[in-house]
């Protein structure tokens, strides 16, 4: 199919190991979204990335967490580290535009964090 | 700091029950968003309402925006185990999305 696509769907890590999760978006969707999401809580707001613009980063909860997006497409989050409280669904999401005007967010089905 | 307060927090009724999700802040959007996500998937968009005092049907259920553009409502009428889900608000006029804190609805037979 054509929509958001992420990998692992879940991943079992050991504390103190580092984890990659990837986000391919919707080909042409210049606004990609990386969310966290506790057990049955709402959505926390991880990073942005808009175009060519630097990423809003302003939710990374440490210096632990890490994102890049490779040639405005695929994008993987990376935790250094993990801890215990990084367990969660991680969830990303890709809009066609962004900023001030963004459109509806299609998100994929996340990847799914334990860490022993 | 953008915040989009939900209110209930959780909601458990049974079937047929009507029921209202509220979404308030204090900041001006430019336009809102509702989503519904499932167990074990990503939110799904519902609606998005951009005029003040716009009032939107979907089937059952029917969203509101506040006049002001700080608030919204969402309302579903005979709900029905369908409905269950986690209902999200997201406000739209920053650099970024602004997600609600989350109804989770329980509708049961």
């Amino acid at each position: 199919g054509a929509g958001v696509s992420q990998s692992p769907s879940n991943k079992v890590t050991e504390k103190g190991k580092d984890v990659e999760l990837r986000c391919d978006p919707i080909s042409g969707h210049t606004a990609l979204y990386w969310y966290r999401q506790s057990l049955g809580q709402g959505l926390e707001f991880l990073i942005y990335f808009q175009g060519n613009s630097a990423p809003d980063k302003s939710g990374l909860p440490s210096d632990r967490f890490s994102a890049e997006r490779t040639g405005g497409s695929v994008s993987t989050l990376t935790i250094q580290r993990t801890q215990q409280e990084d367990s969660a669904v991680y969830l990303c999401a890709s809009s066609l535009v962004g900023g001030r005007a963004t459109g509806e967010l299609f998100f994929g089905e996340g990847s799914r964090l334990t860490v022993l | 700091t953008q915040l989009l307060e939900q209110s209930p927090q959780f909601l458990s009724i049974q079937e047929g029950e009507n029921l209202t999700v509220y979404c308030n802040s204090s900041s001006v959007f430019s336009s809102l968003q509702w989503y519904r996500q499932e167990p074990g998937e990503g939110p799904v968009l519902l609606v998005t309402v951009v005029t003040g005092g716009e009032v939107k049907k979907l089937k059952r259920l029917t969203f509101q925006f506040g006049d002001a553009r700080k608030d919204s409502s969402l309302h579903i009428t005979a709900a029905q185990p369908g409905d269950t889900g986690l209902y999200l608000c997201a406000g739209s006029g920053f650099q970024k999305l602004v997600f609600g804190t989350g109804t989770r609805l329980l509708v049961s037979p």
